[in-house]
């Protein structure tokens, strides 16, 4: 099986501008969750999707929003970008087993300019 | 409110020797689970192992085994026989009700 791909792996973006992130998770997988990493704050759980709805949301700005397919695939965006939202974005599927393994995808390193 | 703490930033460790991670938590759920995380240079989360709160037995998978100790909200990690690609981050991570709340973590770098 493939596992989670995320792409672009990296991006450079200015100030002020929009991004798009997008996850694949393994495939029957119905669970999509993000993180984001930062030197200063660690991992931090941004949010969840689980057919098509948010299930679970962490404490970030409205600026960071997501949503999921009816494949599962997922996307999440982020709006007026800042610098500090330079971060390594992680995304991980879940196959909603007993004790719900995440399984990570490379992530994408944002860099805000 | 939950909370999990690693107070190693950083180890050093020999080759084949054994080390030891510390994790604590604190959480009020009657069911929860813990997990490893290793991320290497590269980035990408690789699992590890699992405790579930009401497992009897500790966790192990291959060199990697979990010092469960619910009593005390302790997770500690112990890698056995330690290996040159060992060398990592490591985090410990809270599992309730599908968000994953992550320590610190601690640098591991496993010396020849």
């Amino acid at each position: 099986k493939a596992g989670v791909t995320q792409t672009p792996r990296y991006l450079i973006k200015t100030r002020g501008q929009q991004v798009t992130l997008s996850c694949s998770p393994i495939s029957g997988h119905r669970s999509v969750s993000w993180y984001q990493q930062t030197p200063g704050q660690g991992l931090q759980f941004l949010f969840e999707y689980f057919s098509e709805t948010q299930r679970n949301k962490g404490n970030f700005p409205g600026r960071f929003s997501g949503r999921q397919f009816s494949n599962s695939r997922s996307e999440m965006n982020v709006s007026t970008l800042e610098l500090g939202d330079s971060a390594l974005y992680l995304c991980a599927s879940s196959p909603e087993t007993l004790y719900n393994e995440q399984f990570f995808g490379p992530g994408t390193r944002l860099t805000v300019l | 409110a939950q909370k999990i703490t690693q107070t190693q930033p950083g180890m050093f460790v020999q080759e084949k020797e054994a080390v030891t991670l510390d994790c604590t938590y604190d959480t009020s759920d009657p069911s929860y689970g813990l997990f490893w995380y290793k991320q290497p240079s590269s980035g990408e989360m690789i699992f590890l192992i699992y405790q579930g709160s009401y497992d009897q037995q500790n966790a192990t998978e291959g060199r990697y085994s979990l010092n469960f100790q619910k009593a005390r909200k302790s997770a500690n990690l112990v890698i056995s026989a330690s290996q040159l690609g060992d060398s990592a981050m490591y985090f410990c991570a809270l599992d309730s009700w599908g968000k994953l709340q992550f320590g610190a973590g601690t640098q591991v770098v496993v010396t020849p």
